[in-house]
This record gives structure tokens, sequence and C-alpha cells, in this order.
């Protein structure tokens, strides 16, 4: 099974304030997703990423959402200006060669 | 853990039964489903999945069926363990590659 590590495993921030979540698969995979997972709700897409590029996003995905693969490594999940309903886990996900999705431990964001 | 204080549909079996958790899903178009288990404070822990093109599989204690007539999936875990103890969520992929889940079972096991 792929490994996917997360980090921060917690993020504690204020409203306004900028947050990057970061991803890193350990071995090289096409598709990266980010999901996410309000306390008391069943996880919900937020995005995926391939080649390089945005592959399909969901409502959720607005403007203040932003994801890129700086380094060829990690994956990262950039919200601009937080807002309280932005608290949340948040997972990143990735597809090996047989199309399974793969989950990492999750970060979870708080936004005071 | 992320689902505390969602109302989950929780099944509680003792220890060595087998369990059956169920799940209905609406887009008739879905191809690819996922049975995923989340412990309290951790990621979805892939189980097992089928295509569209099976209606069962069966892995190490586990059997996926599926039911496209009625669209119903279905997880039959064997001799259920103390460690089986998770909330289970069915997920669909409608020829997208992003994941829709289900809302969850919470399965107790009693020992």
């Amino acid at each position: 099974e792929p490994e996917v590590t997360q980090t921060p495993s917690h993020q504690v921030t204020q409203m306004g304030q900028e947050v990057i979540l970061r991803c890193v698969p350990i071995s090289n995979h096409l598709y990266f997703y980010w999901y996410r997972q309000i306390l008391g709700q069943k996880v919900e897409f937020l995005v995926s990423f391939y080649n390089n590029e945005i592959s399909e996003k969901s409502e959720i995905f607005d403007d203040q959402f932003s994801v890129e693969r700086p380094d060829g490594s990690n994956f990262t999940l950039k919200i601009r200006s937080t807002k309280l309903e932005d608290s949340a886990m948040y997972f990143c996900a990735i597809t090996d060669r047989s199309g399974e999705q793969y989950f990492g431990p999750g970060t979870r964001l708080t936004v005071t | 853990g992320e689902n505390v204080g969602l109302h989950l549909p929780t099944l509680s079996v003792q220890e060595g039964d087998n369990s059956i958790i169920n799940c209905a899903y609406s887009n008739s178009a879905s191809d690819y489903f996922i049975w995923y288990k989340q412990e309290s404070g951790k990621g979805p822990q892939f189980i097992i999945d089928i295509r569209s093109n099976m209606d069962k599989r069966q892995g190490q204690r586990v059997t996926v069926l599926l039911n496209k007539t009625v669209k119903h999936l279905s997880l039959q875990i064997a001799a259920t363990q103390p460690g089986d103890s998770a909330v289970y969520f069915c997920a669909e992929n409608t020829g997208r590659r992003a994941l829709t889940f289900g809302s969850g079972t919470r399965l107790q096991v009693q020992p």
C-alpha cells in the first residue's frame, strides 16, 4: 500500500489568515487529491491534480483555495483567507497504478 | 474523532460474528466502488473495491457484493474482531476520478 504523509497534523489559525497544508507521497504517482471532512460529516472531494494541473474540482473549491506541486514532490493545498467554516480534517489522497485511492492521515485545521 | 456527533447508523455485533454493512448509491453511471474503514483520528483506509462488471469480490475476511439493479453495495466481514470497530464508508466513482462518499456506518464489536 502506498504511503502518504501529511504535515502538519494539526494547524490552528486565526480567521483571515493563510494556511498551507502539505502532502508527501512516498512514491511517484500520477493523481493527487484533496478531500475534507468537517467534524461530524462525511468526506467531501475538493480537487484532483494530474500532470501538474487541476484535473477537476468541486463547488467547494472556490477562489480561496489553490493547489500546487512546487518541487515535484510535495503537494500543497493553500487556503488564502481562512473562514471559521474551513475548520475540518483535510486529507490528501493518491492513486496507484491500479486506480485505488489511498489516503493520508489528515491535517486537522482549526480556524478561530 | 471526525465522526463524533454524526448521526450514523450503528451496527453492533459480538466478536466472532459476521457483519454486514450496507450502502445505497444513487448514480447508475458509477462504475467503481470502494469500501473504506475510518478509525477515530485517522484517514480513510482502503479495504476492498469492486468494478461494475462484477457482482462479488472477496478479500481477506471481507467480501463486497454489488447489486446494480437496485444500486446497492454491501460489505461482509467474517469473524468480526474488536479491531474492526470503526466507521465504514462506501465510495463511488462516477467515471471521474473523484470519489463520492456515503454517510457511513459505525461498527461496534462487543468482546
